[in-house]
């Protein structure tokens, strides 16, 4: 059971628009600990995607959108492409553990 | 161009060791904190390990807490992961990643990880 809880699976068809949630705890998301995005194509090492909740690194597409709020932190894709099928991670610290943690990871399938 | 390659996996026995590097090239090494995180066949990412920039203060996860120790060598720009007592549970492909400066603890460049299997 991750400390960051996202949904398993999400999906969109092709040019539409779909978010991944991050639900953490008052000893994370809800302390101020910023949250970050890693996308992992199949076979790959993760790369980061949004950091600091909401910025994205030079040659991250800004089809790719963070936004944290409280306890919960969310990733947009718009405008959907093939390409995007991959895992998605959150990740933040954790005050209670000591440590960063990461989401479970949620598997965007383009159909 | 700004690597991090990752060596020393391998297959060993339950109660075994094994030492992990990761080569930075393409930055200062010493001028930034750098982490380890895993990766079990089919599952998804769980931190492992931090340790700061000068070597001086190191974190782990619970579950290797007391079993692995990261270590750092600036003069050698490479990072360590020393596994010891190891565990069919620490079977993982193992990544060393570096945070970026400003980056609030986020990891902007990661290695292609190493395989670690643990097994009789």
């Amino acid at each position: 059971q991750s400390v960051l809880t996202q949904p398993p699976s999400v999906s969109g068809a092709p040019g539409q628009r779909v978010t991944i949630s991050c639900s953490g705890s008052n000893s994370n998301l809800g302390a101020g600990y910023d949250v970050h995005w890693y996308q992992q194509l199949p076979g790959t090492a993760p790369k980061l995607l949004i950091y600091s909740n909401n910025n994205r690194p030079s040659g991250v597409p800004d089809r790719f959108s963070g936004s944290k709020s409280g306890t919960s932190a969310s990733l947009a894709i718009a405008g959907l492409q093939a390409e995007d099928e991959a895992d998605y991670y959150c990740q933040s610290y954790d005050s209670r553990l000591s440590g960063s943690v990461f989401g479970g990871g949620t598997k965007l399938t383009v159909l | 161009e700004v690597q991090l390659v990752e060596s020393g996996g391998g297959l060993v026995q339950p109660g075994g060791s094994l030492r992990l590097s990761c080569a930075a090239s393409g930055f200062t090494f010493s001028s930034y904190w750098m982490h380890w995180v895993r990766q079990a066949p089919g599952k998804g990412l769980v931190w492992v390990s931090r340790l700061n920039s000068d070597g001086s203060s190191a974190t782990y996860a619970d579950s290797v807490k007391g079993r692995f120790t990261i270590s750092r060598d600036n003069a050698k720009n490479t990072l360590y992961l020393q596994m010891n007592s190891l565990r069919a549970e620490d079977t993982a492909v193992y990544y060393c990643g570096r945070v970026g400066i400003g980056y609030k603890g986020a990891l902007d460049v990661w290695g292609q990880g190493t395989s670690a299997t643990v097994s009789s």
